[in-house]
Order: structure tokens, then sequence, then C-alpha cells
């Protein structure tokens, strides 16, 4: 099955600064990559989300990309700000793209 | 829309008690999941349904751990008799009809049913 890797574990950036959260897949076959921020005692929400026919997203202030070669993909956060503190999630599809397989988390934190 | 609703939010029981949670999905999806989710890790795949029908339920641990959909709408998750490792957050999660990899179909979490076994 589908092994998700992700890295790091906890970041910890200065308000105003660049986060990058990367992640790694197994299976090639794999074609929708989101992302999920969950804050404490909050359900896990989609924040972005990209398909294999693009290598790299944006919204606003996050942006994903997408290297199927390598089969990673990262989570860029630019100007952090303090409520962006919270669990990052990525995760990858199965062959059949009827499941998503996690990766294990990245806790991170804006110091103001 | 009112998401998908989960209910208790919170359940403390002493071991070898049972303990049954309920979901509500999204109105109209028709795939359900159950997500288990330990303290600093990642969600993890308990039972998939499509419809009533459970497609995928390969993680469930099933000498202790059932789940229903009945009528393809709502779902229960029980567990009997409950063990301390089974301690975590059940999260449902619901999606609508077809494959994630094409599409605008994504996955939708509620707020889960934090579980403590004492």
């Amino acid at each position: 099955g589908e092994n998700v890797e992700q890295h790091p574990s906890t970041l910890s950036v200065q308000e105003g600064d660049s986060a990058v959260i990367k992640c790694t897949y197994s299976d090639s076959a794999s074609n929708y990559f989101p992302w999920y921020k969950q804050e404490l005692g909050k359900r896990p929400q989609l924040i972005i989300d990209i398909r294999s026919n693009v290598g790299e997203k944006k919204d606003q202030r996050i942006a994903v990309t997408l290297n199927k070669t390598a089969k990673h993909f990262s989570l860029h956060i630019t100007e952090t700000q303090p409520e962006d503190s919270a669990v990052y999630f990525c995760a990858a599809t199965n062959n059949a793209g009827n499941m998503l397989t996690f990766g294990g988390g990245t806790r991170l934190m804006v110091k103001p | 829309e009112a998401g998908v609703v989960q209910s208790p939010r919170y359940k403390i029981i002493e071991k070898k008690q049972p303990v049954a949670f309920w979901c509500n999905p999204i109105s109209g999806h028709n795939t359900l999941y159950w997500y288990r989710q330990n303290l600093g890790q990642g969600p993890e795949l308990l039972i998939r349904y499509e419809n009533e029908e459970a497609v995928d339920d390969s993680q469930l641990p099933k000498d202790r751990f059932s789940a229903e959909r009945l009528k393809g709408v709502d779902s229960t998750l029980k567990i009997q008799p409950a063990e301390l490792g089974d301690s975590a957050v059940y999260l449902c999660a619901s999606s609508g009809r077809g494959s994630f990899n094409s599409g605008a179909n994504v996955l939708t979490f509620g707020a889960g049913s934090r579980l403590t076994v004492l």
C-alpha cells in the first residue's frame, strides 16, 4: 500500500518568515496530494491540494509543489503569522484514487 | 450545509466497557470513512464504506471493533470491550462520488470523538 513520510515533525519559525514542509510517497500511481491543517482540538481542514497534471499551485500565502519523478511534494507558507500555528498533514491517494494515506504530521509554531 | 456531524465529542469509559460513536456525513456523499488518530500522529483508516457496503476494512481490529452503515447514510462505530490502547480521536469523514484523482472530489472530516479509556 501507499506509504507517506513527512518532515520535519516540528518546525518553529519567526513571524514573517517562510515555512516549508516536505512529504514523500511510495505509490507512483498516486495522483492527488492534499494538505490539511489541524488546530488544537479541531478537525483537520483542507487548505490546498494538487493533482498531478500540475507542478505547482498557489493560494495567497500558501503553495504546494509536486515532483512526480522524485515522488515528493512540499507545502510552502510565506509571511507566516501566529494563526498559522497548527499541525499540518500531507496525504496521497492509492492507485484507484479512492483512499488517502496521511503523513505523520508537522507541528508548526510561529513565534510572534 | 452542516458538514460531517459526529457524536459524542468526548467519551470517558473504563476498560472493558463498550462504546459507540455516530457519524452523519455530508448530504449526498456516498463514501464514508472512519479514521483513528492517536496523539501526535496522522489519521489512520479503519474502514471505508461505499454506500452501505464496507469496501475496505482491512485495518479494523475485528475482534473488538465493528461498524455499520445500514441505510447508506449515517454510520456507527462500536468498540466492545474497550482497551487502554483504544484511547484516541475517532474521526469520521466523507467524500462524494468518484476518484480523488480527477475532478473536484475532496475528503471532509468531522470534528471527531475523543475517547479516553481508564
